[in-house]
């Protein structure tokens, strides 16, 4: 009954690289949620989504920032032209509704 | 000022003792998470709560929706408690999460 699963766990990226952090929900699970923590601080919310929709994407920066969850594979979460501002610790969790919310082991991205 | 308020901010103990972990809300909420970040590691639930009081092994957790307040106690705790421990809430109809800064524990042997 394998938990949530993220990949890479590390990503180095050069500033104007692409970013792609992978995230395969657990078994039976339809909820998405992407969080991002910056260094000493706290974990934020970005995006929510469900199979095939995107239901909040109120956290998310509105330029360089994109998620979908198809229908089949893992949820993707793509940063284009990184910025060293991009690095972070990016958390995707998943859920079966409104209750308890199951995070992965993170996504720790580097930007040089 | 933040929607989700953790206290103490850091927060040191000996070993054996009982610890009290506290969080306030200014939102209206369905349900709380408490949640633990071991350093450099992932991040696991402990609890989510909407009322009352949950208990797990030496953990327990307590919510007061009236007063928007609650807490995580830990009894006899011990080093491997050491961790980031995190409030969270669930607000408005899409079950995001927003989160408190956490609080980091230290127990010494």
């Amino acid at each position: 009954n394998a938990g949530v699963m993220q990949n890479p766990r590390h990503l180095v990226r050069r500033r104007g690289q692409e970013a792609r952090l992978r995230c395969s929900p657990m078994k039976g699970h339809s909820h998405v949620y992407w969080y991002r923590q910056l260094p000493e601080e706290g974990l934020k919310f970005m995006v929510y989504l469900q199979k095939e929709n995107i239901i909040d994407e109120s956290g998310m920066p509105k330029e360089r920032f994109s998620a979908e969850f198809p229908k089949e594979g893992p949820s993707i979460l793509r940063i284009q032209q990184v910025v060293r501002g991009d690095s972070a610790a990016y958390f995707c969790a998943s859920s079966s509704g409104a209750d308890t919310q199951y995070f992965g082991p993170g996504t720790r991205l580097t930007v040089l | 000022k933040n929607e989700v308020e953790q206290s103490p901010q850091n927060l040191t103990a000996q070993e054996g003792e009982f610890i009290t972990i506290n969080c306030s809300y200014s939102v209206g909420i369905s349900a709380l998470h408490w949640l633990q970040q071991h350093p450099g590691g992932g991040i696991v639930s402990l609890f989510m709560l909407s009322s009352g009081k949950k208990k797990h092994g030496r953990l327990i957790a307590t919510i007061n929706i009236q007063e928007k307040h609650s807490s995580l106690h830990i009894t006899a705790s011990h080093p491997r408690d050491s961790a980031v421990y995190i409030c969270a809430v669930h607000t408005g109809a899409n079950s995001k999460l927003t989160f408190g800064k956490g609080i980091t524990l230290s127990v010494r042997p």
